[in-house]
């Protein structure tokens, strides 16, 4: 079955704070996604992935980078975080072509104080 | 890519069948109708999706008009797990290398009730 593991599903951080958000998917996916989600906004790309360490910005990357040194994981960085920064944070995978579903991990609520 | 209208909410009798619109009258013809779902506090839920034709899996019916300007989901007979937002979203190849970018709206929040 396919499976997308977000490595915490709640996170308190500080203002300033570098975070790293951490997803991992099993089904030897091309495509790596992550977006937020905020109440009355909906969900909106942040960056997303087609290749190890390849990269590409999506709609709000201000604020945040990535990394894709392995196929299966992709992270999420808030290099310094902030409290506008504080959401729900979703990671998805998907194999290359455009015939193929997006899986999604349950999120990650990351609260900045 | 192409921009999806779905109302904002709507309700369904528990055991019916609920029918959920969308507009997508921008979508090009590469372009996936794919519908998602999200239930409270999880990630979205993948549904189902199609081109042309009209599709059917265990969990729901996809129907797509001739020309392309509008689907609707069914969920054939609607049960209280079924309450969530559902979205609808067009797809579209932006490089050769098959990354794409979804584009999620807003979705219509379905009720389920007893």
């Amino acid at each position: 079955d396919v499976k997308v593991t977000q490595s915490s599903r709640y996170l308190v951080k500080r203002t300033g704070e570098k975070v790293f958000l951490e997803c991992v998917q099993d089904m030897d996916h091309e495509n790596m996604f992550w977006y937020r989600q905020d109440p009355g906004l909906g969900l909106r790309l942040i960056y997303f992935s087609y290749d190890v360490k390849m990269k590409e910005k999506g709609d709000i990357p201000e604020g945040y980078s990535v990394s894709r040194e392995k196929k299966e994981r992709f992270s999420l960085i808030l290099e310094s975080a902030s409290t506008n920064q504080t959401s729900m944070y979703l990671c998805a995978s998907t194999q290359r072509g455009i015939n193929s579903p997006l899986h999604f991990g349950n999120g990650t609520r990351l609260t900045v104080t | 890519d192409a921009k999806t209208t779905q109302p904002t909410s709507m309700d369904c009798a528990e055991g019916r069948a609920a029918n959920l619109p969308c507009n997508h009258s921008t979508i090009s013809g590469n372009e996936y109708v794919y519908w998602y779902r999200q239930i409270h506090s999880q990630g979205p839920q993948y549904i189902i999706h199609g081109l042309k034709n009209n599709e059917t899996n265990e969990m729901a019916s996809l129907i797509i008009t001739e020309d392309r300007k509008s689907s609707t989901l069914i969920l054939p007979h609607a049960t209280l797990r079924d309450t969530a937002v559902y979205y609808c979203i067009v797809r579209v190849d932006y490089s050769g290398a098959g990354s794409y970018q979804l584009t999620f709206g807003k979705g219509t929040k379905l009720s389920v009730i007893p």
